[in-house]
């Protein structure tokens, strides 16, 4: 399995314009995390999924972020609009369930100017 | 929510040595793991381990559920081992991260 997949790696946009960061979790597993890592706050869980449902979006920071699930292969997180507060790097990681460990992708490094 | 409390907040170590990072939780927790963030930026999974102890080569980690800690034993400690340990619970509905522990580990 080639693990996680996130895209883009890199994504440089201006403040106002939409972002979609995107992930392919491992085939077979049913739950799946989006996280933002900054010098700040270290990880921050920002929603997390199990079977394409989202469980807790608690830590989704306000309504311009949105995170979609459509199959067990695909999810969406996305910044709209985008503030220069946003930038960080966004992982995506996702496990069989809850008592299996966790695999993370290479995550994205977002930076908004 | 659960809280999650790393220490040391820093580490520098000569090659060779060994040296044990901690990580306490503040509730029960059904998941625990230990990561490797390499200077890439990259995350590793090392340990999945909600009690009990393991060993994977120069590292072991051992987890003490009704105590609410969790230790990474990291033994002759190489350049490569540098990078950010981060401990990670999960109890309820989502999984937490640890401040982290950074290592440096001088030639």
């Amino acid at each position: 399995d080639a693990g996680v997949i996130q895209s883009p790696r890199h994504e440089v946009t201006e403040m106002g314009q939409e972002v979609t960061l995107r992930c392919k979790p491992i085939s077979g597993h049913n739950s799946l995390f989006w996280y933002r890592q900054t010098m700040m706050r270290g990880l921050e869980l920002l929603i997390y999924f199990n079977n394409n449902v989202p469980i807790d979006d608690s830590g989704m920071p306000e309504d311009r972020f949105s995170a979609k699930m459509p199959n067990a292969s695909f999810s969406t997180l996305k910044i709209q609009p985008s503030e220069p507060r946003d930038s960080a790097v966004y992982f995506c990681a996702s496990n069989r369930d809850r008592a299996s460990s966790a695999f993370f992708g290479q995550g994205t490094r977002l930076t908004v100017v | 929510g659960i809280q999650v409390e790393q220490s040391p907040p820093d580490l520098i170590l000569q090659e060779g040595a060994n040296s044990t990072l901690r990580c306490n939780f503040s509730d029960s927790v059904n998941n625990l793991q230990w990561f490797h963030q390499n200077p890439w930026g990259q995350l590793i999974n090392l340990f999945y381990i909600p009690s009990g102890t393991k060993q994977n080569g120069r590292l072991s980690a051992t987890t003490v559920a009704t105590e609410r800690y969790s230790l990474l034993y990291i033994s002759s400690s190489q350049t490569t081992d540098s990078g950010v340990y981060f401990c990670a619970v999960e109890s309820s509905n989502d999984m937490r991260f640890g401040a982290g522990t950074r290592l440096t580990v001088k030639p």
